[in-house]
Order: C-alpha cells, then structure tokens, then sequence
C-alpha cells in the first residue's frame, strides 16, 4: 500500500554543519512531493516541494533531491542553524485516482527530529 | 496575518460531549482540507473541500465526525460523542485551486478526559 516513511527518527547536527534529512516513498505513482517544518505547538511549515519530473530543486538554503528509481527523497539544509531545529516531514501526493481525478490529499511520514547544538 | 487560522487553539472536554473546531483559510484558497495528527506521528488526512463542495474523505472520519464549509470560505469540523481516542491535533490547511502546495493553520488540539 501507499507510505512515506523516514529512516532516521532523529538527527543531531553541530551548528554550521550541513543535514541531510531522508525519505522513503513506496507509490510509485506519487508524482509531487513536498516537505514541511514542524516546531513545538505549531502547524507544519511548507519548506519545498518537488515534482516527479524533477530530480532536484534548490531553495534558500534547502535543497530537495528526488531519486525515483529508489523512491527516495532528500532534504538538504546547509549552515545548519538553531532556529533549524523542529521535526520535518517529508509528504506525498499519490498520482491520479481510478476515476481519473486528481489526488489532492497529502500522506505524511512520521517525522525526523533536527536538533542543532550551538 | 493572512494565513490560516483555526480556533479554538486548546479544547479540553469530557468524554461524550461534542466539539466543534473552525478553520479560516487563506482568503483566496479554494481548497481546504482537515488532518489529524497525534503525537509523533505525522498528520493524517481526514477530508478536503473545493469551495463547498466536499470531495474527499478518509475511512478515519467515522459517523461521529462532520465537516462542513457552507460558503465555501471558512470551514467547521464537529466532533460527537468525543472519546479518549480522539484526542490529537487537529490541522487544516488550504490551497490555491491548481497548486498542490498546502498551507497549515497552527491546529486546535483537542484533549478528551
């Protein structure tokens, strides 16, 4: 069935450094994907998103890589810092339903908490 | 603010009584749509709207669960006969009508002693 899972549940970075924060995706179909920011108490924070016709794609700071062969997807922060701390999410919209409509429902995984050390 | 504001941010109620959650989306946003999450889990989709028109809902929104968006701006999620099950947060989010990006309001967590 469909799922988004994460292979790290937490990730511990010095500030400064760079994280890669990881995804698994297993619907194949899943052609937009999307990952947020989550602080304590707070809704999730759209960070960026990427295509299924994309390989990659760079924002402030954040870069989003997509490997479809191996449904995974990746979010790199550079110059981590400690404003960067907080769970994130990685989110998948399946592709068209069996009636031919657009899918415009989100599955999440479960998160991965950042933790950045001053 | 200009985004999506959901009210009230803290529920606390007694078993077997019912709730009401409201969300405001972003003014322009077509779309909207309600998610729970529990705690460190990722949220989950309940059910989404374009305009007034509800077009999808999950197998987790049981009978005990209802939402509507009469005018197609604002949006309202009732809860009956709460259990302790029910306790989560509960988010909403909206979009722009042929975009996928979808924009969170902060949730209403909801505590059922």
């Amino acid at each position: 069935g469909e799922s988004v899972g994460l292979h790290l549940p937490t990730l511990s970075v010095q500030e400064g450094d760079n994280s890669i924060i990881n995804c698994a995706y297993s619907n194949s179909a899943s052609d937009y994907f999307i990952w947020y920011k989550q602080e304590s108490g707070k809704g999730p924070q759209f960070i960026i998103d990427i295509r299924s016709n994309m390989d990659k794609r760079q924002g402030q700071r954040v870069t989003v890589l997509l490997n479809k062969t191996v449904k995974h997807l990746s979010l790199q922060i550079a110059a981590t810092q400690p404003g960067d701390s907080a769970v994130y999410f990685c989110a998948e919209k399946g592709g068209p339903s069996r009636s031919g409509g657009s899918n415009y429902k989100l599955t999440f995984g479960k998160g991965t908490l950042l933790t950045v050390n001053p | 603010d200009t985004g999506v504001s959901q009210n009230p941010r803290h529920k606390i109620t007694k078993r077997g009584q019912n709730v009401t959650f409201r969300c405001d989306p972003i003014s322009e946003h077509n779309r909207l749509y309600w998610y729970r999450q529990t705690l460190g889990q990722g949220p989950e989709f309940l059910t989404y709207f374009q305009n007034e028109a509800q077009l999808e809902k999950s197998r987790l929104l049981s009978d005990r669960f209802s939402a509507e968006r009469p005018k197609g701006s604002f949006s309202t999620l009732e809860i009956q006969r709460t259990e302790q099950g029910d306790s989560a947060m509960y988010l909403c989010a909206s979009s722009l009508l042929g975009s996928y990006e979808q924009y969170f309001g902060p949730g209403t967590r909801l505590t059922v002693t």
